[in-house]
């Protein structure tokens, strides 16, 4: 069973801070997705990184996959409140079957006015 | 809009009453899952379908059941409920699967508890 840790758990922050959120493991992934979830809803996918060391931007938000395809970091520059949400990584183990994403318990970012 | 719907999204029950969770897509997606969300463990797989008639278990299938009669609906019933089945529930549909991981739609939740 792969797993997939993610740090910090919780990150409360003032608006225009900068925050990194990590995800970590000691299994190889063949893609890492990243979804934000808010209040009431469900996830809702970021973006999926694929190549090691790949780096992809969505406006103030940075996703890296390290180049051993272990690991991922999410960098928010100048957060703001409605960067407000759960963040969760997902690690696709390369087989193509309908189990194969493992999902990370989340990091809950709160960012204050 | 594309969407998927989960119904109802708020239950309250008791132990050993039967229920079910309905799940619906609109987008024709071959594939479909159920997940739950605890505290700290994150989303966990219970059941997949791969298409109508296709289901499998998944990481935590205990005291759970589905079905996919129809390509865009796939309830999940809880025969016997008990309270460690109190969690956050998620359906989500896919329309493919890949080695580089399918992109998840997911509904917005059902969060049941069970007394």
């Amino acid at each position: 069973t792969q797993l997939l840790e993610q740090s910090p758990q919780f990150l409360s922050i003032q608006e225009g801070e900068n925050l990194t959120v990590y995800c970590n493991s000691s299994s190889v992934f063949s893609s890492l997705q990243w979804y934000r979830q808010e209040p009431g809803e469900g996830p809702v996918l970021l973006v999926t990184v694929v190549t090691g060391g790949e780096v992809k931007k969505l406006k103030r938000l940075t996703f890296q996959f390290g180049d051993a395809r272990k690991d991922s970091s999410l960098h928010i520059t100048a957060a703001q409140p409605g960067d407000t949400g759960l963040y969760l990584c997902a690690g696709a183990d390369g087989s193509g079957s309908a189990r194969q994403l493992t999902f990370g318990s989340g990091t809950q970012l709160t960012v204050l006015p | 809009e594309a969407q998927v719907t989960q119904n109802p999204r708020y239950l309250i029950t008791v132990t050993g009453k039967k229920l079910t969770v309905t799940c619906s897509q609109n987008m024709n997606h071959e594939y479909m899952s159920w997940y739950r969300q605890d505290p700290g463990l994150g989303l966990r797989q219970i059941y997949y379908s791969m298409n109508v008639e296709v289901t499998d278990k998944g990481d935590v299938p205990e005291g759970y059941k589905v079905s996919r009669k129809e390509k865009r609906n796939f309830p999940l019933i809880l025969e016997s409920p008990s309270p460690n089945q109190t969690s956050l529930y998620f359906c989500a549909s896919s329309s493919h699967l890949s080695v580089f991981g399918n992109e998840q739609f997911f509904g917005p939740g059902t969060r049941l508890t069970v007394l």
